[in-house]
């Protein structure tokens, strides 16, 4: 069955560094997310992205954040200076209509 | 604004007893989907179920089923005969098309926690 993959599975970095986080969806896909969920919390929205544009986007994506489908396969995430409340499990998922289908998560670790 | 809630923050069972868990949702939209994820130790989050608000016939899937009550806005998961491979955290998710788009809403999570 075709899943969702992300990379990497777990990402450590510096306070202030930038960083991409990298994610493979399903192929015959249309739409693209991106969630995260702080540790033991619940999973949140963040951004969707349709037709090589953002179509919704949370208050927790701020100008720190941006979106990118460099080319047919992946979709990015990337953080530009990040913080140490951006630590969390950030969730990758993608759907041709309603079912989201989400990726294992890149657990990100800010220090 | 979409809201789910789930008022069970953790529930414990001994193998093979029954368990439900709730969910309640909140929405202005008339055209809506409703969703349960399972989410295991290992993290990641599984899909479990779909539903349109246009049905509520209750759903089985061997020991899974749904209880989808529109009239008090209750989408409740019940596992049958539990297994230790049951215990997860489980999460309801909403998305109503008319005001949020594709976006999921979910709940706070249910920890299961299936003791043998």
């Amino acid at each position: 069955e075709p899943e969702v993959t992300q990379t990497p599975s777990h990402q450590v970095t510096q306070m202030g560094q930038e960083v991409i986080l990298r994610c493979v969806p399903i192929s015959n896909h249309l739409y693209f997310y991106w969630y995260r969920q702080i540790l033991g919390q619940k999973v949140e929205f963040l951004v969707s992205f349709y037709n090589n544009e953002i179509s919704e986007k949370s208050e927790i994506f701020d100008d720190q954040f941006s979106v990118e489908r460099p080319d047919g396969s992946n979709f990015t995430l990337k953080i530009r200076s990040t913080k140490l409340e951006d630590s969390a499990m950030y969730f990758c998922a993608s759907s041709r209509q309603e079912a989201q289908h989400f990726g294992d998560g890149t657990r990100l670790s800010i220090l | 604004a979409q809201k789910v809630t789930q008022a069970q923050t953790e529930i414990s069972v001994v193998e093979k007893e029954d368990v439900t868990l709730d969910c309640v949702y909140e929405t202005r939209d008339t055209t809506y989907y409703l969703f349960w994820y399972k989410q295991p130790p290992s993290g990641e989050l599984v899909f479990l179920i779909r539903r349109n608000s246009f049905d509520e016939q209750n759903e089985i899937s061997g020991r899974y089923s749904w209880n989808f009550q529109k009239s008090t806005s209750s989408f409740n998961f019940t596992i049958t005969a539990s297994q230790v491979v049951d215990s997860a955290v489980y999460f309801c998710a909403l998305s109503g098309l008319e005001t949020s788009g594709s976006r999921l809403t979910f709940g706070e999570g249910t920890q299961l926690t299936v003791n043998p």
